[in-house]
This record gives structure tokens, sequence and C-alpha cells, in this order.
């Protein structure tokens, strides 16, 4: 088992342009949720992806967007970039509706590491 | 509205010495309490989880946790830390709502002195 992985290690931007992160969740997994982690701080949750549809969402503006295919893998979107978008991007995922109701967890990726310059 | 603070934001330790690092959390029913670890570059490692039952809880790679419900608190504890210990640890607290939320502390960051 592959656990989650996400692509690319490593990103650098200019400010204003246009990222895509891209995420394949552990097998049988079919809940992905994305975590933006700035340097010196815990995660941040930025959204989660069930059955394609975008469950929830944290308090990030509109240039943060995602999708889920039906594979479950997921994208992460950020527009217009800024500085301050510079962090650790992680992805996890969970099986069905609810790890909090199950005996499986949330397993994390190794994220990516985008800078904005 | 939920919170997890982590008041050490750094712990220094000597190697095979005892390791407490402390955790409090702020949910209004009873929460979904999770400690982390992650070492440098690497993502997020779950060490232990706490859901209900037994409030000590035993993890990976020898830590183990206890939920005080009276003292809002989920500590982490270690009898004797090896070097390779020595990584950032989050605590997070989790709630069912309409999808399984989780926030996550600041951090401490644990140093191993050989």
């Amino acid at each position: 088992d592959a656990g989650v992985t996400q692509s690319p290690t490593h990103l650098i931007k200019t400010r204003g342009q246009q990222v895509t992160l891209r995420c394949s969740p552990k097998s049988g997994h079919d809940t992905v949720s994305w975590y933006q982690q700035a340097l010196g701080q815990g995660p941040q949750f930025i959204f989660q992806y069930y059955e394609e549809e975008e469950r929830q969402r944290g308090n990030f503006p509109d240039r943060f967007s995602g999708h889920q295919f039906p594979n479950y893998s997921s994208e992460l979107n950020v527009n217009a970039l800024l500085l301050g978008d510079s962090a650790l991007y992680l992805c996890a995922s969970s099986p069905g509706q609810s790890f909090l109701l199950s005996t499986d967890t949330q397993y994390f990726g190794p994220g990516t590491r985008l800078t904005v310059l | 509205a939920q919170s997890v603070t982590q008041p050490d934001i750094h712990i220094t330790v000597s190697e095979g010495a005892s390791l407490e690092l402390r955790c409090n959390y702020s949910y209004g029913a009873t929460p979904y309490l999770f400690w982390y670890v992650q070492s440098p570059g690497q993502g997020l490692q779950l060490l232990l989880k706490y859901f209900s039952g037994d409030t000590l809880v035993q993890g990976i790679k020898g830590f183990e946790a206890e939920f005080k419900r009276s003292q809002s608190s989920f500590n982490l504890r270690k009898p004797s830390v090896h070097w390779s210990d020595a990584a950032e640890y989050f605590c997070a607290v989790g709630a069912k709502t309409s999808y399984d939320k989780v926030i996550f502390g600041p951090g401490t960051s644990l140093s191993v002195i050989p």
C-alpha cells in the first residue's frame, strides 16, 4: 500500500501565478482533506472532498479551489498567488463519510512545499 | 469554538529521560483527541488517538497519552526518550459535525540531547 501520495514535492512560483497540487489517497479511502501548514504553525483545514463534492470549507478565500476525481484523487488549485500562500500543503485521506465514527483514521501525505516569490 | 493549546513551544530533554508534552483543548462535547508527530520535511504521522473508553491511550513508538476531562487535557508521555524522537509534535481535537473537522494545536518542537 503506497499510502497517501502528493505531487510535486516542491514548487516555486511568483506572485500572481496559479498552482495545482495533486493528491492520491490511500487505497480504500474515498475522502480527501487539504490542509495548509505555514512555517512554525499547525496545519489549518482548507476543505474536504467526498463523493466528488466539496463537503466543507475552512476559512480560506475563493482563490483556493479543488476537485475530486472518480478515482478519489484530488487537486488543490490556488489562483493569484500571494507571498502568504507559501506553506506546506498537506493532503489527508480517510475512509467513508466519517473517520471519527470508525476504527480507521485520517492518513497524511508528505506534503507539497510551495514557495511564492 | 474548538481550540487547542500547546503551552510549550520548544522542549529539550536528554536521551533516556522521560518526556511529557502538554495539550489543552476547548470543546463543548466529548472530543476526539489525537497526537501527531512530524519529522523535518515529512508529513504527519499519527501517534495515538482517543475516541472513548479507557482514558489512558497507548500509541506507537512507546508513547501514551491520558485524557483528563476535568482538566481539558490530553498530555503525551514517554518514559525514555530516544534521539530519533526529536521532531514536532501536534495535538489535535476532532468534532463530528457535518464532516470530520480537526483542529490542530501550534505544535511543540522536541530536541533531544545525546
